[in-house]
């Protein structure tokens, strides 16, 4: 029973370019969504989080973007920098720390 | 900055052991977790621990495994007799208070059954 789902396993970007990482969920009763880094051999590391009362979320160069009625969230990172090839763990929950995490999308962030 | 810690990062175990995997958390977090990552796979719940008692678990926190907190600052998961699909990355969580988005995680103990 996936709830959680990224589609792609992986995906590499040129330096400086925008990278999106997407999410979908099929659980209408989550109601918070956060994205999650992690690297080899480290536990996640929060990135960014965002509230289904929301539709945007942006802290740096990290934005999130969530559309409820398509069930679907997408990690925009711009620009991509080498630093940031980690795998991206997407997570929902439904109001505690349960978090039900997607399996992960691998960034290559190419020099 | 205050960080999870694990120990071991490492544990290698033969099938039917008992294993116990250590965690300090955050000192001023309330909420405590694990969670594990069989290799390859997604991050899966295991049980959430608030006030010394279990508040949540999921179908995969069998009658194997139980957690405790012993004393203020460790917190331990138990598993009384592994079996080999129990290898993977264990994460222990701690959170400061509950629906306050995040939660902080260690580094993780890599349990293998053999």
């Amino acid at each position: 029973d996936q709830q959680v789902k990224q589609n792609s396993p992986s995906l590499s970007v040129q330096e400086g370019r925008i990278s999106i990482l997407n999410c979908d969920y099929t659980n209408s009763m989550f109601d918070y969504f956060l994205w999650y880094k992690k690297y080899p051999a480290e536990g996640p590391t929060f990135l960014i989080s965002i509230s289904s009362i929301k539709d945007k979320n942006e802290d740096g160069r990290f934005t999130v973007f969530l559309n409820k009625s398509a069930k679907h969230l997408s990690l925009h990172i711009v620009p991509s920098q080498p630093g940031d090839s980690a795998v991206y763990f997407c997570a929902a929950t439904s109001g505690t720390y349960k978090y039900i995490f997607g399996t992960g999308t691998r960034l290559k962030v190419l020099a | 900055e205050p960080e999870v810690t694990q120990t071991p990062s490492h544990q290698v175990t033969q099938m039917g052991q008992e294993v116990i995997l250590r965690c300090v958390p955050i000192s001023n977090h309330l909420y405590f977790y694990w969670y594990r990552q069989i290799l390859g796979q997604k991050v899966e719940f295991l049980v959430s621990f608030y006030n010394n008692e279990i508040s949540e678990k999921s179908e995969i926190f069998d009658d194997q495994f139980s957690v405790e907190r012993p004393d203020g600052s460790n917190f331990t998961l138990k598993i009384r007799s592994t079996k080999l699909e129990d290898s993977a990355m264990y994460f222990c969580a701690s959170a400061l208070a509950e629906n306050t988005g995040e939660l902080f995680f260690g580094e993780g103990s890599r349990l293998t059954v053999l």
